[in-house]
């Protein structure tokens, strides 16, 4: 079974376009994020989710959208898409209210945007 | 703010001998520092933490990390190196934010390249 699953694995798509990315995690965590990794192979966190309440909102451009319909689900909308979204986007998930806050990722969705 | 830093890019060592990545953290008060691994075209996956006790921590796949508070160090280190161990490594440390919660900070990554 994985633990933490995103869809697509791929996504090439025109600049100026709207997409989605689906994160799904089983393990029973209470916190979900959302984090961008460039072509040097920084990670750098978006977002994060509590209890489906948005606790961490880094300086993302509006254009993305994070929405968490449950506690296992954070999906990443974004719009007008730019070349600069190129990247590789990983969710992730803990269980914060453990503590130590010991994350599992996600196998990640590479983002291409010609 | 906490922070953490890798000061190498990569690391090159032989199949066999032993290895250490190394990292060091800024933080104020008690550290919960970690390691993750992450293979080509995978995600990160989660070595070992340090959170309190033993200044030695041991993981998963024979890594162990040694926690040194007067260095403020943390360098992930294995008796002897494997190739398939080669991959990319992040240290990464806790930071517990004013408005609750937590954010992780991740190192920049080192690159270990083993040998055969």
């Amino acid at each position: 079974d994985t633990a933490v699953s995103q869809t697509p694995k791929y996504l090439v798509t025109q600049m100026g376009n709207d997409k989605s990315i689906k994160c799904e995690q089983n393990l029973g965590h209470d916190t979900m994020y959302w984090y961008k990794q460039d072509s040097k192979k920084f990670l750098k966190i978006m977002f994060s989710y509590n209890n489906k309440e948005l606790i961490i909102n880094e300086t993302v451009p509006n254009r993305f959208s994070p929405k968490s319909p449950d506690k296992a689900h954070l999906n990443l909308h974004i719009n007008s898409l730019e070349l600069g979204d190129s990247a590789v986007y990983f969710c992730a998930s803990s269980h914060q209210d453990r503590g130590t806050d010991t994350q599992y990722f996600g196998p990640g969705t590479r983002l291409t945007v010609l | 703010a906490q922070s953490v830093a890798q000061p190498e890019d990569q690391v090159n060592v032989a199949e066999g001998n032993p290895l250490t990545v190394k990292c060091t953290y800024s933080v104020s008060g008690n550290p919960y520092l970690f390691w993750y691994v992450q293979y080509p075209n995978r995600g990160l996956q989660f070595l070992l933490k340090y959170i309190t006790g033993d200044n030695l921590v041991k993981g998963s796949y024979g890594f162990e990390a040694e926690f040194n508070k007067s260095q403020t160090s943390f360098h992930l280190k294995k008796p002897s190196a494997l190739v398939s161990d080669s991959a990319l490594y992040f240290c990464a440390v806790r930071d517990l934010r004013n408005t609750g919660g937590f954010k992780t900070i991740f190192g920049a990554g080192t690159r270990l390249f083993v040998k055969a």
